[in-house]
């Protein structure tokens, strides 16, 4: 069966921090990877997805980028993080198909 | 384009009450739509999808959803809450047939008292 794992689960950053989240799935081949990030009161909001390795999709300018060094890991950066940039992200994939599964989320408090 | 809205931040029920939980979409093409809970601190769990054969979706933990094209609905519904419900449900729908453009509302966070 798949399982996507994330980590941190937590992480506490100060202003102007570097940041570096990943995400790993196991069990499939070739997927479709994503990076959700949620802030309070505003749902879900796409910001990177990925159809193979070396090719990313921004879909909002923001102070993050994302990479897919292998298959199937996936990971959020930052070179100095803001404060805006709290929030709980979510990773998650998908194969063929429409059905999308999410992994446990980090929670991100900058300072 | 598509989008999807959820009336309501907040819904409180009862214990063994109805839970109904509002989703009207906007797509220019037939949709996929889709129920998602999510509990504190946790990633997103699918609780059910529509994907054009019956109107009418059951999913897990005895919710289902119908779609209505005449009213672009697809609400969320469980005849009697359980306080294990308690929860935030979003919805969300494509109109590509794949996930990557898969559009969120905004959520409901689902409350049962005693």
């Amino acid at each position: 069966s798949q399982t996507i794992h994330q980590w941190p689960a937590t992480l506490v950053q100060p202003v102007g921090s570097p940041l570096s989240l990943e995400c790993t799935v196991e069990g499939t081949s070739n997927p479709n990877l994503y990076w959700y990030r949620q802030a309070a009161g505003r749902g879900l909001q796409l910001l990177f997805y990925s159809v193979g390795i070396g090719q990313i999709s921004s879909e909002v300018p923001q102070n993050l980028s994302a990479s897919r060094p292998q298959d199937r890991q996936f990971i959020l950066s930052s070179k100095k993080l803001l404060l805006s940039d709290s929030g709980f992200y979510l990773c998650a994939w998908s194969g063929v198909g429409v059905k999308m599964f999410f992994g446990p989320g980090t929670r991100l408090t900058v300072l | 384009a598509q989008s999807v809205t959820q009336l309501g931040s907040h819904v409180s029920v009862s214990e063994g009450a109805l839970v109904l939980l509002r989703c009207n979409y906007s797509s220019s093409v037939p949709p996929y739509l889709f129920w998602y809970v999510q509990y504190p601190n946790q990633g997103l769990q699918l609780l059910l999808k529509y994907t054009s054969a019956a109107t009418l979706v059951k999913g897990i933990n005895g919710f289902e959803a119908e779609f209505k094209k005449s009213e672009t609905s697809f609400h969320l519904t469980k005849p009697s809450a359980h306080m294990s419900d308690a929860a935030e449900y979003f919805c969300a729908v494509t109109n590509t047939g794949t996930a990557s453009k898969l559009t969120f509302g905004t959520g409901t966070r689902l409350q049962v008292t005693l």
